[in-house]
């Protein structure tokens, strides 16, 4: 089993949709968790954390559920900028290190 | 907010050469770095973590003596692909962490060996 998968997409939904993106990890003792927003051909950029009460930015709210390894990620009226790869980002352990899921592309159309 | 730079962003050099990646945190002291490697339509996988000051530790399957890291100093890390293969090509990304700090990552450096 894949230490962090997402289902890879494309996820084509238009101007205004609700969209969600899965994640699940197989590291049950995992300390931290991310949603990284990467554009074509450039660095991963931090778009929030994820809590176990679950947050929420703007447009974006995040969930972790501990028990079932299981992270998700909300996007609400989808923008053309949010057209991107989503990916989710577990730190496993007090290393620091991140290992990152494949990512979920994101394409939003007009 | 933090920065982190990483040069450079694009080399394209003929197999058998070997290329320097610099990656440097701008505004804090970067007790880690970590150095990452993406191929197309991949996860970013770490590659090596190093500590200023100490060898770096490298991941399962990643050659220490093929990636040579240094971290001399707690603003500076630098990787060394030696004698580049047209399999080496990649996207390199470095982050930076400090005390306090979570990880910043640098711009990426795409290097395509010929």
């Amino acid at each position: 089993r894949k230490e962090v998968e997402q289902d890879p997409g494309p996820f084509n939904v238009p101007e205004g949709a609700t969209v969600a993106f899965n994640c699940t990890y197989s590291n049950s003792a995992s300390q931290s968790f991310f949603w990284y927003r990467q554009d074509c051909r450039k660095e991963p950029k931090l778009l929030m954390s994820v809590y176990s009460s679950g947050n929420e930015d703007g447009r974006f709210t995040a969930q972790l559920n501990r028990a079932s390894q299981y992270i998700s990620l909300l996007i609400r009226d989808s923008k053309l900028s949010d057209s991107a790869t989503y990916l989710c980002v577990v730190n496993p352990g007090s290393q620091g290190n991140l290992i990152f899921g494949k990512g979920t592309k994101l394409s939003v159309k007009p | 907010g933090a920065v982190v730079s990483q040069h450079p962003s694009w080399v394209i050099c003929k197999s058998g050469t070997s290329v320097k990646i610099e990656c440097r945190s701008l505004d804090f002291q970067a007790t880690t770095m970590f150095w990452y490697r993406q191929f197309p339509k991949q996860s970013l996988m770490l590659m090596a973590t190093s500590n200023e000051g100490s060898k770096a530790t490298y991941e399962q399957g990643v050659e220490k003596d093929k990636f040579l890291i240094n971290h001399a100093s707690l603003t500076l890390s630098t990787l060394t692909v030696t004698s580049a293969h047209p399999e080496d090509s990649s996207f390199y990304i470095c982050s930076a962490a400090g005390p306090a700090k979570p990880q910043h990552f640098g711009d990426g450096t795409r290097l395509s060996i010929l």
